[in-house]
């Protein structure tokens, strides 16, 4: 079965870099949440949609921006990276607002140096 | 508001014995309950849910957890633990303040070690 499908793997970016990570949810999914998991931490909610639009929004720098497109794949744009950034950073998907579950991708590993 | 407490930071069992990962919820009204698995450098992996119904929920790779309403606790057990079990353990529950648009609050996580 399709999962969801995270590019890239792994990302190095220097200080005051941007980077760009890519979320392809499960089809027919329609809501998208990004999560960071800092090292030895639990996943934090940064940010969601609902077919395309905004849902809801956690503690997501301003410096972080995302959207979803058409296709509903997702793109979290993050600018003036900082060594603070340094995170696994995970997309998840679900349908039915989560009755049937979420299912999340391996993750972006972002190391800013 | 919403949230789900993980008393221990680390769980050690033997390989054999019995396993139990503990979880307290916080919600208001229903709570739908989660649980994840993850290992080192890997995602989040479903192990199995709660949403209505029976309050012993079995899941994958042999893993059940118990719905207790009285005690706010969804715990996660498994009658004979693998050192291939030792992993990340994170118990979620779903978010419903949010408008609709559910997301998930994760607890801080257990490290389940299962020595050989």
């Amino acid at each position: 079965a399709a999962g969801v499908i995270q590019s890239p793997r792994h990302l190095i970016k220097e200080k005051r870099e941007t980077a760009t990570l890519k979320c392809y949810p499960i089809p027919r999914h329609d809501t998208v949440y990004w999560y960071q998991q800092g090292p030895g931490q639990d996943p934090q909610f940064l940010i969601s949609f609902y077919e395309k639009m905004q849902s809801d929004k956690g503690s997501i720098p301003d410096r972080f921006s995302a959207q979803q497109f058409s296709d509903y794949h997702s793109e979290l744009n993050m600018s003036s990276l900082e060594l603070g950034d340094s995170a696994l950073y995970f997309c998840a998907s679900s349908s039915r607002q989560g009755e049937n579950g979420y299912t999340f991708g391996s993750g972006t590993r972002l190391t800013v140096v | 508001a919403q949230s789900v407490a993980q008393p221990e930071d680390q769980v050690n069992v033997a390989e054999g014995n019995p396993l139990t990962v503990k979880c307290t919820y916080s919600v208001s009204g229903n709570p739908y309950l989660f649980w994840y698995v993850q290992y080192p450098n890997r995602g989040l992996q479903f192990l199995l849910k709660y949403i209505t119904g029976d309050n012993l929920v079995k899941g994958s790779y042999g893993f059940e957890a118990e719905f207790n309403k009285s005690q706010t606790s969804f715990h996660l057990k498994k009658p004979s633990a693998l050192v291939s079990d030792s992993a990340l353990y994170f118990c979620a529950v779903r978010d419903e303040s949010s408008g609709g648009y559910n997301k998930l609050i994760f607890g801080a996580g257990t490290r389940l070690a299962v020595h050989p």
